[in-house]
């Protein structure tokens, strides 16, 4: 059981677009920033989004985040069949003094 | 650019310790105001942070794996690692090293290296 609450699965046929949520606590995603990272089949994590809603350079402009309260959300717009992949959120806890990890959302491209 | 490469055994037998070094290459590890973490990832399952250290060697660990896990620096190697004792096959996974730029922002990371357990 993650601390950081995701679907399991998403999906969205091309163009469209889809979020991805990710519900925490006061101690994780209330009081810090919260991270998205997208692995590939077979690849390590890649960062997609840090500090709620920045994107790194390389990262498209389809892909945005952001926070409100508690939880964040993954937005990917213009879907593509290359977005295929699971989609993490990540965020330090107070309490456990450590970072926490959502389960995970696989996204399907149909 | 900086980049990470995890190495180790791939096999490691039940009750002993899991050793993984990660080297840093392109930039040197004492450098700016990062901490270098370890990240681990079963088959098939998600994410679990393990633990992170910061070149003055403060180091934080997840508090479910704490009793186990140290993580040690060698800046004159450029390089950082893990030991995980007392392992079981619960420990078999991927792991992953990479540079944190701030709580749980990970970037990059390295390529990743299966670890067994297993007799």
């Amino acid at each position: 059981q993650s601390v950081l609450t995701q679907p399991p699965s998403a999906s969205g046929t091309p163009g469209q677009r889809v979020t991805i949520s990710c519900s925490g606590s006061s101690s994780n995603i209330g009081s810090n920033y919260v991270c998205w990272y997208q692995q590939l089949p077979g690849t390590a994590p890649k960062l997609l989004i840090y500090m709620n809603n920045q994107r790194p350079s390389g990262v498209p402009d389809r892909f945005s985040g952001s926070k409100s309260g508690t939880s964040a959300s993954l937005a990917i717009s213009g879907l593509r069949s290359e977005d295929e992949a699971d989609y993490y959120c990540a965020a330090w806890d107070d309490s456990l003094s450590g970072v926490v990890f959502g389960g995970g959302t696989k996204l399907t491209v149909l | 650019q900086v980049q990470l490469q995890e190495s180790g055994p791939g096999l490691v037998k039940p009750s002993q310790t899991l050793s993984l070094t990660c080297t840093v290459s392109g930039g040197s590890i004492s450098s700016g105001s990062y901490y270098w973490s370890w990240i681990r990832q079963p088959a098939g399952k998600g994410l679990e942070w393990i633990g992170r250290i910061y070149t003055s060697g403060s180091t934080n660990y997840n508090p479910s794996l704490k009793s186990r896990v140290t993580i040690s620096v060698d800046t004159s190697k450029n390089q950082f690692s893990l030991k995980l004792s007392s392992v079981t096959a619960a420990d078999t996974a991927v792991y992953y090293c990479a540079r944190v730029a701030s709580t749980a922002w990970f970037d990059p990371w390295g390529q990743g290296t299966l670890v067994t357990v297993s007799s």
